[in-house]
């Protein structure tokens, strides 16, 4: 069955960078693109972005417009999420999505890797 | 941006009842609105899409509705499965926006 799972949970320091990484499977890696998707501890979800694993090509939420990257591998069929310069506010679940043909509705989940921002 | 308003922002229901939950977009996104339902510890699981079409596997009790700017959820029957949070979610527009959730609880 297609599933997307992430790497394991991050303890950074403020000020650092984080990558997380998204492995698909049970589809074609490159036929869906691949969203990021933030969780800060008792809120709401907030989109980041996309990456379409095809050509690579991203787009940015303006907030993260600045700081995120995302990248892919597909050879590993293996989307990547990096975050620099981080504060105690980028602490969170990180999730990657990837949604339904022809909408941006997201039926395929990672499992979310939390990140834990301290001084 | 476009703004997703949900409401209310804890609904409680008993087991058997109805339950129905409310999205506002801040301007019209048309159809374009996800339902996803969220348990504690759990990634967010699709529930409707293109505001009335039910994901793969999403029991018959879940329906959607509206367009433009004015959205329903209603869970016909409740099930004990179903207390969690739910969240809409536009796909319209750039960036995509997800409302602040309706906890549905047991009352």
């Amino acid at each position: 069955q297609m599933q997307l799972v992430q790497s394991g949970a991050e303890l950074k320091k403020t000020g650092s960078s984080v990558k997380v990484s998204c492995k698909a499977s049970g589809y074609s890696f490159t036929y869906r693109y691949v969203h990021w998707v933030r969780q800060a501890p008792g809120q709401a979800l907030e989109w980041m972005g996309w990456i379409t694993p095809f050509n690579g090509n991203t787009n940015y939420a303006q907030k993260f417009q600045d700081r995120v990257s995302f990248t892919r591998d597909s050879s590993l069929s293996t989307a990547y999420m990096e975050l620099s310069s981080l504060r105690s506010e980028d602490t969170g679940m990180y999730y990657c999505a990837t949604p339904i043909d022809a909408t941006d509705a997201f039926d395929i989940w990672g499992q979310g890797t939390m990140v834990t921002v301290s001084s | 941006e476009i703004v997703m308003t949900q409401s209310p922002a804890t609904l409680s229901v008993s087991p058997g009842e109805r339950a129905t939950l409310s999205c506002r977009a801040s301007q019209s996104v048309g159809s374009n609105l996800a339902w996803y339902q969220q348990k504690p510890g759990q990634a967010p699981r699709l529930l409707m899409y293109d505001a009335s079409i039910r994901a793969t596997g999403i029991p018959a009790r879940f329906s959607g509705s509206g367009s433009g700017t004015e959205f329903t959820l209603t869970i016909s029957i409740l099930q004990s499965e179903d207390f969690a949070v739910y969240y809409c979610q536009q796909y319209n527009n750039w960036p995509r926006t997800f409302g602040q959730g309706t906890k549905v609880e047991i009352k």
